[in-house]
């Protein structure tokens, strides 16, 4: 009973490849983050999505597409792959309305575009 | 804008010293959070402190916040080799989107 996990865990593509990354939290949280960890280990903020509604959206290629089908899901696909991509994807969920907005990541997925 | 820094970025230490990691940020926030990740592996969220003097322990970590100095430290007591691991803060923007900004981490070291 994973709190939040992701699909799949490791991605090998070539560049120019379209390819999407699943998430699934089990929390009951109600807002869901996707990062992007470089080979320095920076954490950046991409999205969010609170209740199927997108909050945080930053300075991201617009070949990055965030969907949210329910609040318990938050998908990434991603067109068109460069180099560049290559990072490990990490995606968090957290409960709105408590103050707290303690942040509970998933196990991450590590793209290698080739 | 929000900036975190954190320093040291890399320490190396003995076990059984005491050391202390730090957390600048840059504008008025009032939530501040210590992850922990291991090689490979996920972020594990450590302590959230939500107000100023908040101090919180586990085990052999201490965390502190003082929002005036818009300082935290996340002190280690005498240090064993389990506790190495990278370290980040994140600091919470005023803007109630649920965002935060991570510092680069802290990577440490400990020698048995």
């Amino acid at each position: 009973d994973t709190a939040v996990s992701q699909t799949p865990k490791y991605l090998v593509t070539q560049m120019g490849n379209d390819k999407s990354i699943k998430c699934e939290q089990n929390l009951g949280h109600d807002t869901m983050y996707w990062y992007k960890q470089d080979s320095k280990k920076f954490l950046k903020i991409m999205f969010s999505y609170n209740n199927k509604e997108l909050i945080i959206n930053e300075t991201v290629p617009n070949r990055f597409s965030p969907k949210s089908p329910d609040k318990a899901h938050l998908n990434l696909h991603i067109n068109s792959l460069e180099l560049g991509d290559s990072a490990v994807y990490f995606c968090a969920s957290s409960l709105s309305g408590t103050g707290l907005y303690e942040q509970y990541f998933g196990p991450g997925t590590r793209l290698t575009v080739t | 804008e929000l900036k975190v820094e954190q320093n040291p970025l890399f320490l190396s230490m003995q076990e059984g010293k005491n050391y202390t990691i730090y957390c600048n940020y840059s504008t008025t926030s009032d939530r501040l959070y210590w992850y922990r990740q291991d090689p490979g592996k996920s972020l594990e969220s450590l302590f959230v402190l939500l107000s100023n003097g908040a101090v919180k322990q586990e085990g052999r970590l201490m965390a502190s916040l003082d929002t005036k100095a818009r300082l935290s430290t996340l002190h280690i007591t005498a240090a064993v080799h389990d506790l190495s691991a990278t370290y980040f803060c994140a600091v919470g923007t005023m803007n109630r989107d649920d965002k935060i900004i991570f510092g680069k981490g802290t990577r440490l070291h400990i020698l048995p």
